[in-house]
């Protein structure tokens, strides 16, 4: 069945680096990739996107890579800060109905 | 202005119960959707709605059921609750049918059946 993971269930970086989060994907070839921002107790944000064709896209401090080759998208935030703490959550489009899929999120915690 | 509002934010009730979510977007978006999200965080979706015609239809039981009045509201209706219904259900809404731009969401409904 096609399935999107999220390796880390949770990650804490200390502020000012750079925090890369990976989101796989297996059993399917999705046509866009997005990436999401979720704050407890509130919905999930909308960040970037990025589409099969694109190798790299970006957004302030927000990089975004799709690697066909190796199903995987890497999501970055440079220069790290605590107002970045949040789950991030990868979301693809899957087969020809195009639903958008989402994996389990990544919890990620900047340390001042 | 709230894009997309949910109404009510916390919803308690014992099994058994008939109950209802409503949901409405302001964008003059085309597509509302419905979304779970169980204990472990993860989000699945449940329906989607496009100028009121179902298109998205996940295998959820039919206890569930959409409802859409107009293109801005896709309200949800839950009969015989269960508790494995609590969870967080959210709704929102995409410029197109099959959205290229991303969604936007409301800030859900936190489900609890008792």
């Amino acid at each position: 069945s096609q399935k999107i993971e999220q390796n880390s269930e949770a990650l804490n970086i200390q502020e000012g680096k750079t925090a890369t989060l990976t989101c796989n994907y297996t059993n399917y070839s999705p046509a866009y990739l997005q990436w999401y921002r979720q704050d407890p107790g509130r919905g999930p944000v909308f960040l970037l996107l990025i589409r099969e064709n694109e190798k790299e896209k970006r957004k302030e401090r927000l990089k975004v890579t799709f690697d066909t080759t190796l199903k995987q998208s890497l999501f970055h935030i440079t220069a790290s800060q605590p107002a970045d703490s949040a789950t991030y959550l990868c979301a693809a489009t899957s087969g020809s109905a195009r639903q958008l899929t989402f994996g389990s999120g990544t919890q990620l915690t900047v340390l001042p | 202005d709230t894009a997309v509002s949910q109404t009510p934010k916390y919803l308690v009730t014992q099994m058994g119960n008939d109950k209802s979510i409503k949901c409405e977007q302001n964008l003059g978006h085309d597509t509302m959707y419905w979304y779970k999200q169980d204990s472990k965080k993860f989000l699945k979706i449940m329906f989607s709605y496009n100028n009121k015609e179902l298109i998205i239809n996940e295998t959820v039981p039919n206890r569930f059921s959409p409802k859409s009045p107009d293109k801005a509201h896709l309200n949800l209706h839950i009969n015989s609750l269960e508790l494995g219904d609590s969870a967080v259900y959210f709704c929102a809404s995409s410029p197109q049918t099959f959205s290229d731009y991303g969604y936007t969401f409301g800030s859900g409904t936190r489900l609890t059946v008792v």
